[in-house]
């Protein structure tokens, strides 16, 4: 079965870094686009980046473009979010999903809805 | 970016009433919508995609429509699972934005 395990966070002084790393297994990763998304406290869902199966497209949102940077390792079935520069209001669980991507005979197709997702990880960052 | 708008932010309803829950986009954005439940301490599942596609594995009691702007998500004869956050997702165009969240509870 798919399972989308994230690890890496923990609390972290403004300024600071971390790397959250997911590791994946119940499916072929090197055919999937990958995301993570956020989830402050008590609120509602953001996307953060997204990384094609190649890792040679990438998309960040807008507040976290310069400081966090996305990647993946298909040879161990893991996707990664370096985070520098953090911020308090970078505070969240941070979830890896999947993507629906569809393989097609031309290639993959990513659909950017997000069909599985791992329990999260939470980033607490405060002095 | 697209602003995505559900109401109402949150719902009480009876174990087998039939709730409905909307949302809007700022933009059309088609037929490119998923929603999504997320019970609390859990991650989100997503239930429908392309607006009105059921996800394999989710009972038939969940159904979704609309298109362009307004979408609707209903739940025919809540049953106690139910009761979670519902989150849609507009996937027409970067940034994937979701909707505030609509809580379902216990009335």
């Amino acid at each position: 079965q798919v399972q989308l395990v994230e690890s890496g966070g923990g609390l972290v002084k403004p300024g600071g870094s971390l790397r959250l790393s997911c590791a994946a297994s119940g499916f072929t990763f090197s055919d999937y686009y990958m995301t993570w998304i956020r989830q402050a406290p008590g609120k509602g869902l953001e996307w953060v980046s997204y990384i094609s199966t190649s890792g040679n497209t990438i998309y960040y949102a807008d507040s976290v473009k310069g400081r966090f940077t996305i990647s993946r390792d298909n040879a161990k079935k893991s996707l990664y979010l370096e985070m520098n520069s953090l911020r308090a209001e970078d505070t969240a669980v941070y979830y890896c999903a999947r993507d629906h991507t569809i393989t097609m005979i031309q290639g993959v197709k990513p659909s950017y809805y997000f069909d599985f997702w791992g329990q999260g990880t939470l980033v607490t960052v405060s002095s | 970016d697209i602003q995505m708008t559900q109401s109402p932010s949150t719902l009480s309803a009876s174990v087998g009433d039939r709730v409905t829950i909307t949302c809007r986009a700022s933009q059309s954005i088609s037929s490119w919508l998923a929603w999504y439940q997320q019970r609390p301490g859990k991650a989100p599942k997503v239930l429908i995609y392309k607006a009105s596609s059921l996800e394999s594995g989710v009972p038939s009691r969940f159904s979704g429509s609309g298109s362009g702007t307004e979408f609707t998500l209903t739940i025919n004869s809540l049953q106690p699972d139910d009761f979670a956050t519902y989150y849609c997702q507009q996937y027409n165009s970067s940034p994937w934005t979701f909707g505030q969240g609509t809580k379902v509870e216990i009335k």
